[in-house]
């Protein structure tokens, strides 16, 4: 049973250039979320997503960061006009159901952002 | 918003003591807890959860314990092996969805 997997592990990018990662969710998971986490600090929710429809993103910032979860294909994490502030490492994780009622989410390996 | 955070930052012990990472949370309507283990340069991983109508859950080798009365959660590693050597953080499941709040983390340091 493959885990939720999240492509690229590790990502240079100059100011200015845009990055993406991808996640694909667990077998059987229809919910996606991403959570940044700095250095030595915890993970701060960014967005949740279902397919075709965001549920709640009021973790993303307002400019630049943009997400999505298509009918077919991974979620995308997209992040244009990179700038230092930016670099972090970003998790994606997922769950079999989002409803309000407590289910667990399995996080990925994560995608080390770098801006130079 | 939630806000859910950690007694201790560092915490060392000695490889076969048992160790005990607290955390306090502050939305009383929380029904859900996780809590979950990060190794350097991966991503984190589910140790054990619990549920409000609980105040106990017991796994191999961990425990988690949780008092509504003072928002306080607790894990407790039995015989701590150099393999527990890691960041470990609780999450509190938020009033909507799925969204999980997660404290700054502690750091467990094993001994050997």
């Amino acid at each position: 049973n493959a885990g939720v997997m999240q492509n690229p592990r590790h990502l240079v990018r100059r100011r200015g250039q845009e990055a993406r990662l991808r996640c694909s969710p667990m077998k059987g998971h229809s919910h996606v979320y991403w959570y940044r986490q700095l250095p030595e600090e915890g993970l701060k929710f960014m967005v949740y997503l279902q397919k075709e429809n965001i549920i709640d993103e009021s973790g993303m910032p307002k400019e630049r960061f943009s997400a999505e979860f298509p009918k077919e294909g991974p979620s995308i994490l997209r992040i244009q006009q990179v700038v230092r502030g930016d670099s972090a490492a970003y998790f994606c994780a997922s769950s079999p159901l989002g409803e309000n009622s407590g289910n667990t989410i399995y996080f990925g390996e994560g995608s080390w952002l770098t801006v130079v | 918003g939630e806000s859910v955070g950690l007694h201790l930052p560092t915490l060392s012990v000695q490889e076969g003591d048992n160790s005990i990472i607290n955390c306090a949370y502050s939305n009383s309507a929380s029904d859900y807890f996780i809590w979950y283990k990060q190794e350097s340069g991966k991503g984190p991983q589910f140790i054990i959860d619990i549920r409000s109508n609980m105040d106990k859950r017991q796994g191999q080798r961990v425990t988690v314990l949780l008092n509504k009365t003072v928002k306080h959660l607790s894990l407790q590693i039995a015989a701590t092996q150099p393999g527990d050597s890691a960041v470990y953080f609780c999450a509190e499941k938020g009033d909507n969805f799925n969204k999980f709040y997660f404290g700054s983390g502690t750091k467990l340091n094993v001994k050997p």
